[in-house]
C-alpha cells in the first residue's frame, strides 16, 4: 500500500532552468508533507516542509505547493544548479503524535551544466 | 550545526546472527526513530520511541527487532537473528519537541548480511 508516490524515477533538467518533482498521496488524514533532499552514501536533509493549511511555501530557490483536492504536492527549485543533482524524497505526516512520516520512492534529480 | 551520528558505517554479518547499530542523537532532542532503505527502494519507518519506550512500531518491527536507550546519549537499534532481506541502509533521526523541520537524520549504517 504505497500512500505517498512519485512516480518520476528521475529527471533531467538543464542548469538555470526550473525543476519539478511531484508527489501523489492517497492518505486523506495527511497533514504536514515535506521534502528531504539525499545525496549517496548521507542520510536524507530535510529542505522544506508545508502544512495542510498551507497551499504554498517557498526558501529562497525552493517553493512546494500543496494542491488537498487533489492530493498533489510539488518541489519547484528555480534555478536548478549542478549541486541540486540528488535523491529527492516527498514526506507525508498524519498527526499521530509521534510524527512518523511515510515517504516517496524518490526521484533522482539531475542538474545538466 | 549538531548531527545525528550513527556507527558503524558499515557492518557485514553472517545470517542469524545478533546485530546492533549505534546512534547518538542531537543532545536536547526528545524523539527518535529508525528508517532503512533496502537498495533501490522507499525509505521505511520501523520505530519511534519517545520517553524511553516505544511510541509506535511497524509491521517490519517484529520480535527481531528492539530499540534502546541504554545512556543519557545512546539510542541502538538490535537485530536478534539476521536475515538476507535485513540487508539495507538503516537511518537514526532525532527531533527536538514541536519541531517544523522535520527530523535531523544520521548518515546511516549500511546493513549486509551474507
Amino acid at each position: 500500500d504505497q500512500q505517498v508516490k512519485q512516480n518520476s524515477p528521475s529527471l533531467s533538467v538543464q542548469e538555470g532552468r526550473i525543476s519539478i518533482l511531484n508527489c501523489d498521496y492517497t492518505n486523506s488524514m495527511f497533514d504536514y508533507f515535506l521534502w528531504y533532499k539525499k545525496y549517496p552514501a548521507e542520510g536524507p536533509t530535510f529542505l522544506i516542509s508545508i502544512s495542510s493549511i498551507k497551499d504554498k511555501n517557498e526558501d529562497g530557490r525552493f517553493t512546494v505547493f500543496l494542491n488537498k483536492s487533489a492530493k498533489h504536492l510539488s518541489l519547484h527549485i528555480v534555478p536548478s544548479q549542478p549541486g541540486d543533482s540528488a535523491v529527492y524524497f516527498c514526506a507525508a505526516s498524519a498527526d499521530s503524535g509521534t510524527y512518523k512520516y511515510i515517504f516517496g520512492t524518490g526521484t533522482r534529480l539531475k542538474v545538466l551544466a | 550545526e549538531p548531527e545525528v551520528t550513527q556507527t558503524p558505517s558499515h557492518q557485514v554479518t553472517q545470517m542469524g546472527q545478533e546485530v546492533i547499530l549505534r546512534c547518538v542523537p542531537i543532545s536536547n532532542h526528545l524523539y527518535f526513530y529508525w528508517y532503512r532503505q533496502i537498495l533501490g527502494q522507499k525509505v521505511e519507518f520501523l520505530v519511534s520511541f519517545y520517553n524511553n519506550e516505544i511510541s509506535e512500531k511497524s509491521e517490519i518491527f517484529d520480535d527481531q527487532f528492539s530499540v534502546e536507550r541504554p545512556d543519557g546519549s545512546n539510542f541502538t537499534l538490535k537485530i536478534r537473528s539476521t536475515k538476507l532481506e535485513d540487508s539495507a541502509m538503516y537511518f537514526c533521526a532525532s527531533r527536538a519537541s514541536g519541531s517544523l523541520t522535520g527530523y535531523t537524520f544520521g548518515s546511516g549504517t549500511r546493513l549486509t548480511v551474507v
